[in-house]
């Protein structure tokens, strides 16, 4: 069956530097991988999309990268603020673009940004 | 609506009572979703709708638990018989679905289940 990891343990990092976080999958093939933010006693909120075609993907401090032969999506936030302190998920989209469709998560990372 | 909004926020209930957890997608969004989060854990998915019928019911955990869809608008959720292992943020979000639509979910704040 589809497997999702992210790191478990949480990311405590200085503010101004840059948060690496990373997503690892195995037995599936998406079309397309989605990062959300979720902070405490709220729904997620999307960030960026990657498709399975593109290496990377920016977003003001944001990037994503994609690596769909080690089945590898890394998720980078620079210049990092106090304010990005939160739960950070994965999501494995569908197999086919642009079709409806669950959304495999992982557990998310839990970033904390110290001023 | 300006958002997914879910009802009720909180919810606490006696082992064995049923609960009907409701979702209000956002107007248009033609794909809606349930997921349960259980405490400290990633988003576990229960079921999709595309408009009113649902073509992946595959994460609902037992026949305890239903969903049904009025159109493209509301749904709930149903949960029978409820047990301690239920309890959970339950969390609805929609979508557009189409070309060009990049599934991108927009989630409620949730309903959090509390078993007695």
């Amino acid at each position: 069956s589809q497997k999702i990891e992210q790191n478990s343990e949480a990311l405590n990092i200085q503010e101004g530097k840059t948060a690496t976080l990373t997503c690892n999958y195995t037995n599936y093939s998406p079309a397309y991988l989605q990062w959300y933010r979720q902070d405490p006693g709220r729904g997620p909120v999307f960030l960026l999309l990657i498709r399975e075609n593109e290496k990377e993907k920016r977003k003001e401090r944001l990037k994503v990268t994609f690596d769909t032969t080690l089945k590898q999506s890394l998720f980078h936030i620079t210049a990092s603020q106090p304010a990005d302190s939160a739960t950070y998920l994965c999501a494995l989209g569908p197999m086919i673009y642009n079709q409806g469709g669950k959304l495999i998560f992982g557990q998310g990372t839990e970033l904390s940004v110290k001023p | 609506g300006a958002g997914v909004s879910q009802s009720p926020s909180n919810k606490v209930t006696e082992k064995g009572k049923d609960v009907e957890l409701r979702c209000d997608p956002i107007s248009g969004h033609t794909a809606l979703y349930w997921y349960r989060q259980r405490l400290g854990q990633g988003l576990e998915f229960l079921i999709y709708f595309q408009g009113n019928s649902a073509p992946d019911k595959s994460g609902l955990p037992s026949d305890r638990f239903s969903a049904e869809r009025t159109g493209e608008s509301v749904s709930t959720l149903t949960i029978q018989r409820t047990q301690q292992e239920d309890s959970a943020v339950y969390l609805c979000a929609s979508s557009i679905l189409g070309a060009g639509a990049l599934n991108e979910q927009f989630f409620g704040p949730g309903t959090r289940l509390t078993v007695l």
